[in-house]
């Protein structure tokens, strides 16, 4: 079983929709983090959280918000979705500041 | 806002040739990172680098560090096919934050 997992792994939505794009992971890390990216450019994070109750803004939290539900769990939402929230998104964990495990991403796509 | 530059942006090699990639970041660091992505899946951790450290190699994979020009390398060697993929650097700094640059495109002609 893959250590991190995204759903859905595709959405395609309308502007003014609430979106949440969920994450789930089994390494056991207190560590979880969101990042976005956009065609030619490297990850920009959005927000992180060290355990259940450490949740902090990235560089470009503005329009998302998150919950962690559990150790396991990090979800992100997009309120009220705009065309420019169109990226791939990336969830990822670490249990150490020498390794990150990412999920497969969420190609989400606001029309 | 990115952390650096990766240098070049695109790379075409042939198979069997050496693949260098550059990374310059911007403020101190603990480690630097290089992950590696196959087109829009998502990033594998290929090897780090710690601050104090100048050279580290894992297989086909050799990382350099300077970090008095806050710069590092990733040389490729005998690339393949299956290398074809993007490389990006990344940089932890201290705050459980991994900052990311913008990445090469790596493609190796059969």
């Amino acid at each position: 079983d893959a250590d991190v997992t995204q759903t859905p792994r595709n959405r395609i939505t309308k502007t003014g929709k609430r979106i949440m794009l969920e994450c789930s992971q089994t390494k056991g890390h207190d560590r979880m983090y969101w990042y976005r990216q956009d065609p030619g450019l490297g990850l920009q994070l959005i927000y992180y959280s060290f355990d259940v109750k450490d949740i902090n803004k990235g560089e470009i939290s503005d329009g998302y918000s998150v919950s962690r539900q559990a150790q396991a769990k990090f979800s992100l939402s997009l309120e009220s979705a705009i065309p420019n929230q169109t990226a791939l998104y990336f969830c990822a964990t670490s249990g150490n500041r020498e390794r990150w495990y990412f999920g497969p991403g969420t190609r989400l796509t606001v029309l | 806002s990115q952390q650096g530059e990766e240098d070049p942006q695109a790379l075409s090699i042939q198979e069997g040739e050496n693949a260098t990639m550059n990374c310059s970041y911007k403020t101190s660091i603990n480690n630097l990172q290089w992950y590696r992505q196959n087109s829009g899946r998502g990033l594998v951790h290929l090897i780090l680098i710690r601050s104090n450290e100048r050279e580290k190699h894992s297989g086909r994979l050799r990382v350099t560090l300077d970090t008095s020009k806050k710069s590092s390398s990733l040389l490729i060697t005998a690339s393949r096919a299956a290398d074809t993929a993007s490389y990006f650097c990344a940089t932890e700094g201290g705050s459980e934050k991994l900052v990311f640059g913008k990445g090469t495109k790596l493609t190796v002609n059969p």
